[in-house]
Order: structure tokens, then C-alpha cells, then sequence
């Protein structure tokens, strides 16, 4: 069974300061995708990047950064010089690579950036 | 293009009673979810669907029906709602390829008291 695990419940900085958010997953899947999405406090869902598994690139766009080791079965996302519009819960999630894609979350990270 | 709209917004419910949430897209797109979002939790699968006329179950199935008359329309039955059913229903798409992700709907605020 596929599984999402963030194990990073609550965060809270300072703006301006760089933070992580933790992601470790588990799947038996040779071929899988991983997700990151956030969700401000107004509710919806934001995508923000999608990555399959067998491209291990680290991935720059702005201020977000993302590093996906196989290895470890992590896919790990930074921010930047963090601003308080960052402000969210941030969800990481994996699906199969085939079939219906179904999506398997985790349990949430919510930042809090600090003015 | 309106995307994924998902009706109603919030909706309290007694014990027992029943209630379809709408969603609709109108993206041509295949494939269809219904998640929800417990408090302080991520989402899970409820049902989901491939095309018109074929759905299937997803993490947490009870209690819910759903059919799939038409591409655009994937509507969530509840039947006797319960307490436990209090959640944030949210509503996806997807056209179906190897590159293409999920849209979300705002979602549907359900507190069954």
C-alpha cells in the first residue's frame, strides 16, 4: 500500500527565514508520481508541482525548491526568504503512474510565517 | 471554462438525513474524484470514476454512492448521514494522460449534528 508520511505537524518562522517542509513516502510501485499542494486559509487546493520517479532533478521556481531523493524516499520542499502570503497547510502526495492515478496524502504541514 | 464547480458550499445535516453533493467540470475531462478532508488531516479517496458509466471505490467508500450519468456531472450520495461524515468534500478532474493532474473544486463544508 502506498503512504504518505509528514511528519512535521505545525511550523512557525519568521518571515523572511528559509523553511522545509519534510515528505517521506512508501510504495512498492517501480514508476509513481509525487505531488505538493498547497492550501491557504481560504480552503481551496493550489497545485504546485508535480514530479515523476524516475526524474531526480532538483526543481527551482522562485522562491520554491524542491528535492526529490529516490534513495530515501523523500521529496523534500523549500522556501525561500519566506513571506507571510506562504502562510498554508502544504500537502504531499503520491499517486501510480498509470490507471486512474488515484492520490495519496499526507497529513499536512501547516506554515505559519511570522511578519 | 468554470473548471470543477462543486454546489453547495456548506450544508448542515441531522442525523439520518440524506444529501447529494454536485460537482460538475466542464473540461471534457475523463476522469473524476470525490476526497475528504477531515480536520487537521489530508484528504482521502472516497470514489472515483474513469469515464461515463464506471466508477469505483476508493479509500473510505461507506456510507457514500455516486454514479456517472455523463462526462460533465459526478454527483456524492449520502445516505443517513452520521456524525463521522462531518468533513470538507472536495471534487477533482482529470483529462487522463501521462502528463496531465488533477483540478480541485472548492470544495463542500458538510457538519452532520
Amino acid at each position: 500500500a502506498q503512504k504518505v508520511t509528514q511528519a512535521q505537524t505545525e511550523i512557525s518562522v519568521v518571515e523572511k527565514e528559509d523553511v522545509t517542509l519534510d515528505c517521506v513516502y512508501e510504495t512498492r510501485d517501480t514508476t509513481y508520481y509525487l505531488f505538493w499542494y498547497k492550501q491557504p486559509p481560504s480552503g481551496e487546493l493550489v497545485f504546485l508541482i508535480r514530479r515523476n520517479s524516475f526524474d531526480e532533478q532538483n526543481e527551482i521556481s522562485g522562491r520554491y525548491s524542491w528535492n526529490f531523493q529516490k534513495s530515501t524516499s523523500s521529496f523534500n520542499f523549500t522556501i525561500t526568504a519566506s513571506q507571510v502570503v506562504d502562510s498554508a497547510v502544504y500537502f504531499c502526495a503520491l499517486s501510480e503512474a498509470g490507471g486512474a492515478q488515484k492520490l495519496v496524502f499526507g497529513q499536512g504541514t501547516r506554515l505559519t510565517i511570522n511578519p | 471554462n468554470a473548471g470543477v464547480t462543486q454546489t453547495p458550499k456548506f450544508r448542515i445535516l441531522k442525523i439520518g438525513q440524506s444529501m447529494t453533493l454536485q460537482c460538475a467540470q466542464d473540461m471534457n475531462h475523463n476522469y473524476m474524484y470525490w476526497y475528504r478532508q477531515d480536520p487537521g488531516m489530508g484528504l482521502k479517496l472516497i470514489y472515483y470514476s474513469v469515464g461515463a458509466g464506471i466508477t469505483d471505490k476508493g479509500e473510505v467508500p461507506n456510507g457514500y454512492n455516486v454514479s456517472r450519468s455523463t462526462t460533465e456531472d459526478f454527483p456524492l450520495r449520502l445516505e443517513l448521514a452520521a456524525p463521522s461524515q462531518t468533513s470538507v468534500y472536495f471534487c477533482a478532474s482529470r483529462l487522463g494522460g501521462s502528463t496531465d493532474t488533477q483540478y480541485f473544486g472548492p470544495g463542500t463544508r458538510l457538519t452532520v449534528l
